[in-house]
């Protein structure tokens, strides 16, 4: 089992360009989520699903859309992206309390 | 103020050394608690869950005062995999859901 996949794994874009995120389980968890890391800063949660067909904003929301395509996936959108936003994001699932999550996507906005 | 707060370290500290960090949490409404492990550059792994009475899971032990509002976790014998960063979470709910609050981390080096 792969668990939580992310991809890429690394991507650099100009202001003002535009990308989503993947995200894939095959944990069969019903809740997913998006998280960003900052230096210094603790998981901030940008959006999250806590199940098929449903979704809600988090902490961090702003400059982001998130599409629940189906039970295993999960993307995140940057329809317009800025410096704010280089950063380290995660996708996760979670069972319970504990939070699986994805190896992350380096995203560098210049 | 910070919902979690933890002093960022790094704590550098020697192979078989006993070394504690401690975690500050805001919000008196917390139900659970919980410590992870990040390795550098990658995903944050649960380590241990830490339960009111406290709990112990090998050469770690985690603890708990609610009255006080801080978590601690306890490492001996430290081996130089456990050099990485030490997330401490808290549940906390909002808007009916139990959300998972994560602090900054602090960072573990241990060296030969």
């Amino acid at each position: 089992n792969a668990g939580v996949t992310q991809t890429p794994k690394f991507q650099v874009l100009k202001t003002g360009q535009s990308m989503t995120l993947q995200c894939a389980q095959d944990m069969n968890h019903n809740s997913m989520y998006w998280y960003r890391q900052d230096p210094g800063m603790g998981l901030r949660l940008i959006y999250y699903s806590a199940s098929e067909g449903t979704t809600d904003k988090g902490e961090v929301p702003n400059g982001y859309n998130v599409s629940r395509l189906n039970k295993r996936e999960f993307s995140l959108r940057l329809e317009s992206a800025a410096p704010s936003q280089t950063s380290v994001y995660f996708c996760a699932t979670r069972r319970d309390y504990e939070q699986y999550f994805g190896p992350g996507t380096r995203l560098t906005v210049t | 103020r910070k919902e979690v707060e933890q002093d960022p370290g790094p704590f550098n500290v020697p192979e078989g050394a006993t070394v504690a960090f401690n975690c500050t949490y805001s919000n008196s409404a917390s139900q659970s608690f919980f410590w992870y492990r990040q390795d550098c550059r990658k995903e944050p792994k649960l380590l241990m869950s830490v339960y009111s009475s406290g709990n112990e899971d090998g050469r770690f032990t985690a603890q708990l005062n609610r009255a006080s509002q801080y978590i601690s976790l306890l490492i001996r014998d430290s081996k130089l995999s456990d050099s990485a960063t030490y997330l401490c979470v808290v549940t906390q709910v909002s808007g009916g859901y139990n959300k998972l609050i994560f602090g900054a981390g602090t960072r573990l080096a241990v060296h030969p």
